[in-house]
Parts: structure tokens; C-alpha cells; sequence
């Protein structure tokens, strides 16, 4: 089973910022990830998928990069309603596998 | 409006089963592989379960094989996860989700119910 490993845990940064979030996947899956971002109290919204492809209606400044085993997510500009948890999520094999989770904070 | 609902969801002692439903609208239920994940109180999701769109596949996380089975029954637009055995660890929102195309788009879960709580408590 592939597992996913996502860094930081948590970060804090100011609005404008460019932050980025990190998962390792434990074998090579080509592009297969996704990310997601949740709000507490909500479900899980799609940000990106292939692992850089901009779900509809998503704000530019998210962006995803990576293949393999290493991707990332960046939110550039930082806003206020980015306050969320992220998650990525690999899509390549069964069982799927969602990263560990990144809260970001708006200092 | 795509949209699922989740149901069933509710307090049940250990041991006991409940089976959850998730009814789609919006949307051509039958050519869509979904799956189920959950969050437990103040922790990470965690997919649980997947099955393709003519339900002649399904897969399940370890921590449940065994004890759940996904279904679905596309003439109602409605997807099943019957859960036996349940354990105080199951303790859990969980949620419903679709895949965003009926091929490739990898990672692409495009919606999500609201969530369903499920407590398992003596």
C-alpha cells in the first residue's frame, strides 16, 4: 500500500504569503494525487487533481507541482479564508491514502 | 445541483451494525466510482472504501475488511456502506464523495456530502 507523507504538520504565515506543503508518497505513482482543502465543521473541497490540474472555480493562486513520489501544494498570496486544513491524496492503487493533514493559520 | 446526502448515521454500542446511505442528485449516479472516507473527532480523513460505477468492484482500508461492504443500487441513485462489528475506533463522520470524470482526472473527487456521525459507545 502506498502511503503518504505530508509536511508541516501545521504553519503559520501572513496574508500575502506564499506557503508550500509537501507530500512524499512511500512508492512512485505517477501523477495520481489530489488536494483538498477542509474547513472545520464542512466536507472536503477539490483543489487540485493530476497532481497540478486546477479544479473549476478554484483561485489561481493554488497551484500544485510533482510526479513520482515527491508533490506539492503552494498557495500564493495568501488570503484570509485559506485558514484550512490540507490534505493530498493518492489516487494510483488501492487502498488510497490521504496525507496526514497541514493546518495553516492566518497569523 | 450535483449533490449527496448522507443518512444513517447515529449512536450504536459496540458490536452493533448500521448501514449508512448516500443518495445522489444531480448528476448520472450510475457512471460515477465513489467512494467513502471518514474523520474521526479531531483527526485526519481516512478513505475507507471505493467502488466503481456498475458496482462490480469494491475496495476496502484494512482497518475495515471484514466487517463493512459498500454497494450500491444505481436505479435509486444511492450508495450503501453496511458496517458490522462496529468498534468504539469507528467513531467517525463519515462521508460520502464522487470521482470528477468516468475516466482519468486522478484525485479528482469532486463532492462530498455534508457527513454523517457515527458513535460507537456503550
Amino acid at each position: 500500500a502506498i502511503q503518504m507523507t505530508q509536511s508541516p504538520s501545521s504553519l503559520s504565515a501572513s496574508v500575502g504569503d506564499r506557503v508550500t506543503i509537501t507530500c512524499r508518497a512511500s512508492q512512485v505513482m505517477r501523477n495520481d494525487l489530489g488536494w483538498f482543502q477542509q474547513k472545520p465543521g464542512k466536507a472536503p473541497k477539490l483543489l487540485i487533481y493530476d497532481a497540478s490540474t486546477l479544479q473549476t472555480g478554484v483561485p489561481s493562486r493554488f497551484s500544485g507541482r510533482g510526479s513520482g513520489t515527491d508533490f506539492t501544494l503552494t498557495i500564493s498570496n495568501l488570503q484570509p479564508e485559506d485558514s484550512a486544513t490540507y490534505y493530498c491524496l493518492q489516487d494510483y492503487s488501492f487502498p488510497l491514502h490521504f496525507g496526514g493533514g497541514t493546518k495553516v493559520e492566518i497569523k | 445541483e450535483v449533490q449527496l446526502v448522507e443518512s444513517g448515521g447515529g449512536l450504536v454500542q459496540p458490536g452493533g451494525s448500521l448501514r449508512l446511505s448516500c443518495t445522489a442528485s444531480g448528476f448520472n449516479f450510475g457512471t460515477y466510482a465513489m467512494i467513502w472516507v471518514r474523520q474521526a473527532p479531531g483527526r485526519g480523513l481516512e478513505w475507507i472504501s471505493g467502488i466503481s460505477a456498475y458496482g462490480g468492484s469494491t475496495d476496502y482500508a484494512d482497518p475495515v475488511k471484514g466487517r463493512f461492504t459498500i454497494s450500491r443500487d444505481n436505479s435509486r441513485n444511492t450508495l450503501f456502506l453496511q458496517m458490522n462489528s462496529l468498534r468504539p475506533d469507528d467513531t467517525a463522520v463519515y462521508f460520502c464523495a464522487k470521482r470528477g470524470a468516468t475516466v482519468g482526472q486522478p484525485g479528482a473527487f469532486d463532492c462530498w456530502g455534508h457527513g454523517t456521525l457515527v458513535t460507537v459507545s456503550s
